[in-house]
């Protein structure tokens, strides 16, 4: 049971646009989502989160949107650096228990 | 800044071998996880302490994974013997265990296991 899931494997844009990436999760108990950031030979690291009863949370360039009625969350960088490319993970928590989806590779162009 | 420490970061071994990982969470934090990433997917998770104590292993392969953390702090994840399909990233992660919510948890670099 794919209880997050990331439906796109990669998402390309051009320097100072908006990357979007997208999230659908199954699970209604996840009391907060996260997104991680990984780059190659790293761990992730963590980004930004929102509480389920929350619509909208932003951290600078990042802002994540929440539309709990379609159970579909969104990460915008705006505006978009070539230093963002990086796989993103978005993950649920119910408890202290992290349910990450697939990932998205970002690459962002000069 | 505060690091999880992991060694070694890669491990080649071959199956039916004896591997072991250990970890370093950061300073402070009572929680600590093991996470396998298989390549194209998110982490998932093999175990979770509170302290020295096992919270949670339901997704650990028991047959052939033990994992400990004796003292509370430092950790290691030990799978005899590997098989193939163990060859896969695996993370430690650590949170303080009474922050958030949410509990968020900093991960360590990982260690790159290859199973021949």
């Amino acid at each position: 049971d794919q209880q997050v899931k990331q439906n796109s494997p990669s998402l390309s844009v051009q320097e100072g646009r908006i990357s979007i990436l997208n999230c659908d999760y199954t699970n209604s108990m996840f009391d907060y989502f996260l997104w991680y950031k990984k780059y190659p030979a790293e761990g992730p690291t963590f980004l930004i989160s929102i509480s389920s009863i929350k619509d909208k949370n932003e951290d600078g360039r990042f802002t994540v949107f929440l539309n709990k009625s379609a159970k579909h969350l969104s990460l915008h960088i705006v505006p978009s650096q070539p230093g963002d490319s990086a796989v993103y993970f978005c993950a649920g928590t119910s408890g202290s228990r992290l349910t990450f989806g697939e990932g998205t590779q970002l690459t962002v162009n000069p | 800044e505060a690091e999880v420490a992991q060694s070694p970061r890669y491990k080649i071994t071959e199956k039916s071998q004896a591997v072991a990982f250990w970890c370093d969470p950061i300073s402070g934090h009572a929680t600590l996880y093991w996470y396998r990433q298989i390549l194209g997917q998110g982490p998932e998770l093999l175990v979770q302490f509170q302290d020295e104590s096992v919270v949670d292993d339901s997704q650990l392969p028991k047959d052939r994974f033990s994992a400990e953390r004796l003292k509370g702090v430092d950790s290691t994840l030990k799978i005899q013997p590997a098989e193939l399909g163990d060859s896969a990233m695996y993370l430690c992660a650590s949170s303080p265990g009474s922050g958030g919510p949410p509990d968020t948890q900093y991960f360590g670099p990982g260690t790159r296991l290859t199973v021949l």
